[in-house]
């Protein structure tokens, strides 16, 4: 089975700009979740979609966005970027089972600089 | 979601096992405990999970103590691949959680030749 993929995997972007990312789950997966990772903050959840539904979210602005489709690709979009947006974003799809053992699996990321 | 407490860093020589502790002393009755690495800049890659049982796969074991306050992930034979930061979590499904993993600061484990 294929792993996760996200694309691009490198982007950099002006302050202002805004910036649209994407995700491929492992095939039969429902749930993508989304993360940013900073050097000062770590890993932080942004928020997860479940069948074309936001389902959870984390605590960050409204610049910060996301959709699923139906074949559970999804797309996290973040507006008006500001230099703290500089991260690496990463997304992690599993089944989305109400399990506690829903293992998520991760893709490679997108690295992101803002200048 | 549980807290845990990791060492921040540890070495170990190439060929000998790793052991890296996990404190998570307020862990609930149904909360699992996970562990994934980070190798520099990829995504973070899931090793093992478990419960109260000791679990094992191909990649690691995982111990637990019978009161499942601390847990231990053990590499049998650390490769100079298996540098990378360790992540402990502790999660249970929950309505209010769902997708999230909360990642604290791990364990940063470097194998020397």
């Amino acid at each position: 089975k294929a792993g996760v993929t996200q694309t691009p995997r490198y982007l950099i972007k002006t302050r202002g700009q805004q910036v649209t990312l994407s995700c491929s789950p492992i095939s039969g997966h429902r749930s993508v979740s989304w993360y940013q990772q900073t050097p000062g903050q770590g890993l932080q959840f942004l928020f997860e979609y479940f069948s074309e539904t936001q389902r959870n979210k984390g605590n960050f602005p409204g610049r910060f966005s996301g959709r699923q489709f139906s074949n559970s690709r999804s797309e996290m979009n973040v507006s008006t970027l500001e230099l703290g947006d500089s991260a690496l974003y990463l997304c992690a799809s599993s089944l989305g089972s109400t399990s506690s053992t829903d293992t998520q699996y991760f893709g490679p990321g997108t690295r992101l600089t803002v200048l | 979601d549980a807290k845990t407490t990791q060492p921040p860093s540890m070495d170990c020589a190439e060929g000998r096992a790793a052991n890296l502790p996990c404190n998570h002393s307020t862990i609930s009755g149904n909360e699992y405990v996970y562990w994934y690495r980070q190798i520099h800049s990829q995504g973070p890659q899931y090793i093992i999970h478990g419960l109260k049982n000791n679990e094992t796969n191909e990649m690691a074991s995982l111990i637990i103590t019978e009161d499942r306050k601390s847990s231990t992930l053990i590499l049998p034979h650390a490769t100079l691949r298996d540098t990378a930061v360790y992540y402990c979590i502790v999660r249970a499904y929950s309505s209010s959680n769902t997708g999230k993993l909360i990642f604290g600061q791990g364990t940063t484990l470097q194998v020397k030749p």
